[in-house]
């Protein structure tokens, strides 16, 4: 069965803190995996895509990385600041150009505190 | 902005009501999505659309009825609904089908729904 599995839940982090969030995934044939932002009130943001031939893939302080073997992400935030607070998910894409073949995870929330 | 508008905001009806969610993509895609956001559920994919003709309907009750009269617009009429059906609607776009070859979905904010 496709599935993504997000760790933690949550997290709790002062600012200024680095933090790494998971993702496991069991899906078949894999595509590509995304992480999105998810701000309160607002839709889902794309973040990072990673291929299977990608291993790290930074957008400013943001890294993700992928192992395509252990079938790992995380997502790893350097210097965190308030504006990170937001559910983060993991998304991934299998199969071959048909709708909706993408796999969503139920997300991380993240709060820093200052 | 993600070029994906979404009305109303925030939408509060009784189970006998019958209302409208308005999705407008800005971003001259082709693919158009519905999907529903509950607390602590991963985002449930509820009705594709490519090109105005509905793709994939993933079981959901007819109290949703979508509708799509062109490649920008994007409705899901309501009616009849229940309290468990209170979450956030969200609508997406994208260039094309699927998430292969980097296909990016641009989400709109979303309509939080509270069925009394």
């Amino acid at each position: 069965k496709n599935q993504v599995e997000q760790s933690p839940q949550s997290l709790i982090i002062l600012e200024g803190k680095n933090c790494t969030l998971q993702c496991n995934y069991t899906v078949s044939p894999f595509s590509n995996l995304r992480w999105y932002k998810q701000d309160t009130g607002r839709g889902p943001v794309s973040l990072t895509i990673m291929t299977f031939s990608e291993n790290t893939k930074s957008n400013g302080r943001y890294t993700a990385t992928l192992d395509a073997d252990t079938k790992q992400s995380s997502l790893h935030i350097t210097a965190s600041q308030l504006s990170d607070s937001a559910s983060y998910i993991c998304v991934v894409s299998w199969g071959g150009g048909s709708q909706g073949n993408l796999i969503f995870g139920k997300g991380t929330k993240l709060s820093v505190k200052p | 902005e993600t070029g994906v508008t979404q009305t109303p905001r925030h939408l509060v009806m009784g189970m006998t009501n019958k209302k409208s969610l308005k999705c407008e993509q800005h971003l001259g895609h082709n693919a158009m999505y519905w999907y529903k956001q509950s607390a602590k559920k991963p985002l449930e994919l509820m009705f594709v659309y490519n090109f105005k003709e509905q793709t994939e309907n993933n079981s959901v009750p007819s109290r949703f009825s979508p509708e799509c009269p062109n490649s920008s617009h994007l409705f899901l009429h309501l009616h009849t609904l229940q309290p468990e059906d209170s979450a956030l609607y969200l609508c997406a776009s994208s260039r094309q089908l699927g998430g292969a070859g980097g296909n990016e979905q641009f989400f709109g904010p979303g309509t939080r729904l509270t069925v009394l």
